[in-house]
């Protein structure tokens, strides 16, 4: 099955630097890379996704970056605010049979004002 | 829209007991999931279903069982519940159209197991 690496597990930047997060995936079949934000005592919120047939996405101040030969992808965050602290979890999924999301460990974000 | 809600917020159960985590959901989503995340890990699989009466294994089912009589409604239950199920369950449901994928969580229900 999916096996999602995801690094670092803590980051800590200062209020508008960039905060990169890599995971990497082992599935080739796999197309779909969502990225999802879970603040404390909340469920995870998804902030931004791409499919394989796309190398980069930009939403605002987030950027996704795919690399399926590679089998990595990227979350950038750019302008970071104290808002951004959070725990970002990567995923990886495949159009096939249950299409559920496998899950990397999850980054610890701490943007300090 | 109320999105995916899940009962209750909270529990402490003592081992052996049972009991049921609801999950509702009022999208008209055909996939549904229950994952759970134990602290300072990703989510894993317990439970899916692709549609009303249909229903699969997860990564992590044993020890749990569902149902989906309904589209809306996809409860997980605990039979003799141990310390290893303590965790916090999260409930997801997805659309079937097209290439959409995207899941929509609830907001969990933390469970202790004591």
């Amino acid at each position: 099955g999916e096996n999602v690496e995801q690094h670092p597990s803590t980051l800590s930047v200062q209020e508008g630097d960039s905060a990169v997060i890599k995971c990497t995936y082992s599935d080739s079949a796999s197309n779909y890379f969502p990225w999802y934000k879970q603040e404390l005592g909340k469920g995870p919120q998804l902030i931004i996704d791409i499919r394989s047939n796309v190398g980069e996405k930009k939403d605002q101040r987030i950027a996704v970056t795919l690399n399926k030969t590679a089998k990595h992808f990227s979350l950038h965050i750019t302008e970071t605010q104290p808002e951004d602290s959070a725990v970002y979890f990567c995923a990886a999924s495949s159009d096939t049979g249950r299409r559920a999301l496998t899950f990397g460990s999850g980054t610890r974000l701490q943007v300090q004002p | 829209n109320a999105g995916v809600t899940q009962t209750p917020k909270f529990r402490i159960l003592k081992i052996g007991q049972s009991m049921t985590l609801q999950c509702a959901q009022d999208m008209n989503h055909n996939y549904m999931y229950w994952y759970r995340q134990d602290p300072g890990m990703g989510l894993k699989l317990i439970y899916y279903s692709v549609g009303a009466g249909i229903t699969d294994k997860g990564e992590v089912p044993n020890g749990y069982n569902v149902s989906r009589s309904t589209t809306e409604d996809f409860p997980l239950r605990l039979e003799l519940a141990a310390p290893s199920q303590t965790s916090v369950y999260f409930c997801a449901s997805s659309p079937r159209q097209g290439a959409a994928y995207e899941q929509y969580f609830g907001p969990g229900t933390r469970l202790t197991v004591t």
